[in-house]
């Protein structure tokens, strides 16, 4: 069965640090891969999806992730985070022929000033 | 603003009783989802309907039922609450239900405490 694994429960930088979320997936064809934030008291926003092709996904707000196959990995990068960044971030994987995701345990990032 | 409303927004009832979530998808989008997010559970698949059948379902307890309506909008009901069904439930659409390459977006949820 397919199946998200966000191994930190919980991160925290400082502002203008850099960041990267780790997310690995356990899914048995090409997976189709997403990240969605929650701020508080809101809704998932999209970040930024992989379906195929280059590796290296751009996202919105600075985002990037990278699909490594061989690592079963889709990890989250932004070089210099902002305050307004803290929030919760889920990592999540398609499956084939419905759009129904399952979602990893999310991070919850704390920025410091 | 993801164009998926959700109402009511906070849901405060007692044990035993019943309660009605309503979804309205973005505007276009056939298919309609319903998750679930407890501190101990995470996000959880209950069920999705696509242009007014149900198309799959996840871990969704016999006392919850949902449809989706001809205008789209979905309704969840919650039956013989206890106080574990305490938790976020999210509403989220796509355009279409079939492909997993279709992002998925969603509502601000309802928040629901069974007390």
């Amino acid at each position: 069965a397919q199946s998200v694994t966000q191994p930190d429960i919980h991160i925290t930088v400082s502002e203008g640090a850099s960041l990267e979320l780790r997310c690995n997936y356990s899914y048995g064809a090409t997976p189709y891969l997403f990240w969605y934030v929650q701020s508080p008291g809101q809704g998932l926003q999209l970040l930024l999806k992989y379906f195929s092709g280059d590796t290296l996904v751009q996202g919105i707000k600075g985002f990037e992730a990278e699909f490594k196959r061989s690592q079963s990995s889709f990890n989250l990068r932004k070089p210099s985070v902002h305050w307004s960044d803290a929030a919760e971030y889920f990592c999540a994987v398609g499956q084939g022929d419905t759009d129904k995701l399952i979602f990893g345990t999310g991070t919850r990032l704390q920025v410091f000033p | 603003d993801s164009g998926v409303t959700q109402t009511p927004k906070h849901l405060i009832t007692a044990t035993g009783q019943r309660v009605t979530l309503r979804c309205s998808p973005r505007s276009g989008d056939l298919s309609v989802y319903w998750y679930q997010q407890s501190l101990d559970q995470g996000l959880q698949f209950l069920i999705q309907y696509y242009n007014g059948e149900e198309r799959a379902k996840g871990n969704i307890l016999e006392r919850f039922s949902a449809q989706q309506f001809p205008d789209l909008h979905s309704e969840l009901n919650l039956s013989s609450l206890e106080l574990g069904d305490s938790a976020l439930y999210f509403c989220a659409s796509s355009t279409r239900g079939d492909r997993a390459n279709s992002p998925l977006h969603f509502g601000n949820g309802t928040r629901l405490t069974v007390t």
